[in-house]
């Protein structure tokens, strides 16, 4: 049973515009949500995260957004630059649990 | 300040055969994990550790031991290797606050069993 799911497994975008990718997960008891980044042959690294007590957290050209009644949340990058190209996890926690859940990842591509 | 290393970064086993994937960490964390990531099935737990001496299995364990040697370093051990085990193996830690979910991850030992 996939807890964290991202059913597009790949996005290309224009250079410029916004890329919006997509995560659903289904257990209520998750409380905090983490994007990662992952380009080939090396580890995932930290984007950004987001608390349940929150809607909308941003970080530069980085914003995650949590829909918890729709068990749903986002990331939109804007504008998208070539550098994003790679494959985008999210990632749950639940209840001060440690453990993370991880989705299956989308492949972003910009298009230059 | 390496972070997360990792090694090797690439081995080809033969089935029935044994190996240990090392895994140490330089930022003080308390907790450490194993993962495995394969095509379209994402990032999944192998076995997880909270603090020195402790471990506990995650969500596809059979196969794998670990230990965790000290606060620093976490190994993982396939006892027989199995085709089923191909795989990239991301070892990761984390502050082990429960302020902070943020885990580090390694760059990847990337595992062939023929």
């Amino acid at each position: 049973d996939q807890q964290v799911k991202q059913n597009s497994p790949s996005l290309s975008v224009q250079e410029g515009r916004i890329s919006i990718l997509n995560c659903d997960y289904t257990n209520s008891m998750f409380d905090y949500f983490l994007w990662y980044k992952k380009y080939p042959a090396e580890g995932p690294t930290f984007l950004i995260s987001i608390s349940s007590i929150k809607d909308k957290n941003e970080d530069g050209r980085f914003t995650v957004f949590l829909n918890k009644s729709a068990k749903h949340l986002s990331l939109h990058i804007v504008p998208s630059q070539p550098g994003d190209s790679a494959v985008y996890f999210c990632a749950a926690s639940a209840l001060g649990n440690e453990k993370l859940t991880f989705g299956t990842g989308t492949r972003l591509t910009i298009i230059p | 300040n390496a972070g997360v290393t990792q090694t090797p970064k690439f081995q080809v086993l033969k089935t029935g055969q044994s190996m240990t994937l090392q895994c140490a960490q330089d930022m003080n964390h308390n907790s450490m994990y194993w993962y495995r990531q394969d095509p379209g099935m994402g990032l999944r737990l192998i076995y997880y550790s909270a603090s020195e001496g402790t471990t506990d299995k995650g969500e596809v364990p059979n196969g794998y031991n670990v230990s965790r040697l000290n606060k620093r370093e976490f190994s993982l051990r396939l006892e027989s290797a199995a085709p089923s085990q191909t795989s990239v193996y991301f070892c990761a830690s984390s502050h082990g606050l429960a302020a902070s979910y943020e885990q580090y991850f390694g760059p990847g030992t990337r595992l062939t069993v023929t």
